[in-house]
């Protein structure tokens, strides 16, 4: 799977945007990025993914480059139960199709 | 509900002993996983599977065993060979290794070896 950089934390204010952003410059055509946050003491939990385009889901929307050379996880009104780390990782074809690989992630704190 | 079900939450054992972790799910996923997690690191893949009766070493499989005798359970079992066992072990399940497939992961288990 190939590499992905992003900010080892970022702060925001409750009930506004949250941006979070992802560098994967070596991204193949088939890799598809994903994202997943991990609240304390629990397993990961999946929040999105995609592959060219822009999705949305209940969650959270993925805004994707057009290069896909980076994307942005976008949390359009952050709570308190948002605070967690968020990892951006890419699943690719290739021929280590082996599972996710996760780097440390960005640690999101949200204040009141 | 469906769901991956981890078990125990805590283990406590004494160095040098073997002891299994269990990973059960009812989701009728292809593909298990599992992770070990250090404080403030990211999650490291141990070993995985994508069908019953075969398994793939991650990247730190050395310490540590696994079997995949029935598609619902993943078990792994830590061997006194692990030279740092303690940590946040963590399973998980996927459909297939389709790669725009999400992963469910169970609520871990924190290993203490003492």
């Amino acid at each position: 799977d190939a590499k992905t950089t992003q900010p080892n934390s970022m702060e925001s204010n409750e009930e506004e945007p949250v941006h979070l952003p992802c560098n994967h410059s070596t991204i193949s055509g088939t890799d598809y990025i994903h994202w997943y946050r991990q609240l304390p003491s629990q397993g990961p939990e999946y929040v999105i993914h995609g592959l060219t385009s822009n999705v949305n889901n209940r969650m959270a929307s993925l805004a994707i480059a057009e290069d896909r050379k980076s994307s942005t996880l976008i949390l359009h009104r952050a709570t308190l139960r948002d605070a967690a780390v968020y990892y951006c990782i890419l699943r690719g074809l290739g021929g280590g199709a082996d599972g996710l690989t996760f780097g440390k992630g960005t640690h999101l704190i949200i204040q009141p | 509900d469906g769901g991956i079900t981890q078990s125990p939450k805590y283990l406590f054992r004494k160095e040098g002993q073997n002891v299994t972790l269990s990973c059960e799910q009812n989701l009728n996923h292809d593909a298990m996983y599992w992770y070990r997690q250090d404080p403030g690191q990211g999650l490291r893949l141990i070993y995985y599977s994508q069908i019953v009766n075969d398994f793939q070493k991650g990247d730190i499989a050395e310490g540590y065993s696994v079997s995949r005798e029935k598609k619902e359970s993943f078990p792994l079992t830590v061997t006194s060979a692990q030279k740092n066992p303690t940590a946040f072990y963590l399973c998980a399940s996927s459909p297939s290794l389709g790669v725009g497939t999400e992963a469910f992961f169970g609520q871990g288990t924190r290993l203490t070896v003492v």
